[in-house]
C-alpha cells in the first residue's frame, strides 16, 4: 500500500511570496490533516478534511492561509502572503475508518521563509 | 500550561541501555495516548498507542499511562542506535478522528 505523498519536498521562498503544498493521501482514505511542525515542536493541527469538507480548521491563520480538497482525495494548502514565522514543515496525514491513533504521515514539505 | 508536556532532551545512551521517555498533560479528558517515532527529515509513524490507563509492550516498547497522575512513559529495552529519532507522545479525545495533540517530542541518541 503506497502511503501519503507530498509535493515538493523542500521551498525556499522570499517572505510576501505565496506558495503551495500538494498533498496525496492513502487511496480510500476520507480523513485527511495538515499539521504545521515548527523546529523543536510536535506538529500542530492546522486543517481537518472529511471527504471534501471541512470539519476543523480553528488553528488556520484564515488571513494568510488556505487549504482545499477537491473531490476528497489530494489537497492543497496555500499561503499567501508567506511570512518569516511560516517557515516550518507542513505534514499531511490521512486516515481510513480506524481510531485517531491510526494517522499516517507523508514526509513532508519543509518551508523556509527569508 | 500546555497541554502536553515533553522534556525536549537531548537524550544520549549507550546500545543496550533502557530509555524512559515521558509526558504530562493538564486536560484529564484525553482517552487515546500514542507514541510517534520520527527520523530526521521524515515524517512521524506510530510506534504504539494505549487506550485509557495500563501496560502496552511490543517488542521492546513498553508504554504505560497513568490517569490518576497525567503521566505517561515510554519504555525502550536493549536499545539500537537504529533507536535514534525523536519520540513525539500525541493524545486524542475520542476514537473520532479527532487532531493529534502532540508533545515537542524527545531527541534520543543511542550510541554504539
Amino acid at each position: 500500500e503506497a502511503g501519503v505523498a507530498q509535493s515538493p519536498r523542500y521551498k525556499i521562498i522570499e517572505k510576501r511570496q505565496s506558495v503551495a503544498f500538494w498533498c496525496n493521501p492513502i487511496s480510500g482514505h476520507a480523513t485527511l490533516y495538515w499539521y504545521q511542525q515548527i523546529l523543536g515542536q510536535g506538529p500542530k493541527l492546522l486543517i481537518q478534511f472529511q471527504n471534501n469538507g471541512v470539519v476543523d480548521d480553528s488553528q488556520l491563520p484564515k488571513d494568510r492561509f488556505s487549504a482545499e480538497r477537491l473531490k476528497g482525495v489530494d489537497s492543497t494548502l496555500k499561503i499567501q502572503p508567506a511570512k518569516l514565522e511560516d517557515s516550518a514543515v507542513y505534514l499531511c496525514a490521512s486516515r481510513g475508518t480506524g481510531g485517531a491513533y491510526e494517522q499516517y504521515f507523508g514526509p513532508g514539505t519543509r518551508l523556509t521563509v527569508t | 500550561q500546555k497541554e502536553v508536556e515533553q522534556d525536549p532532551g537531548p537524550l544520549s545512551v549507550p546500545e543496550g541501555a533502557i530509555v524512559s521517555l515521558n509526558c504530562t498533560y493538564s486536560n484529564s479528558a484525553f482517552q487515546y495516548f500514542m507514541w510517534y517515532r520520527q527520523y530526521s527529515r521524515k515524517g512521524p509513524e506510530l510506534l504504539m498507542y494505549t487506550y485509557s490507563s495500563g501496560n502496552k509492550e511490543d517488542g521492546r516498547f513498553t508504554a504505560q499511562v497513568d490517569k490518576s497522575s497525567k503521566y505517561i512513559s515510554l519504555f525502550i529495552r536493549d536499545s539500537q542506535p537504529s533507536d535514534s529519532a525523536t519520540y513525539l507522545c500525541a493524545m486524542s479525545y475520542n476514537q473520532a478522528g479527532t487532531a493529534l495533540i502532540f508533545g515537542k517530542g524527545t531527541t534520543l541518541s543511542v550510541s554504539s
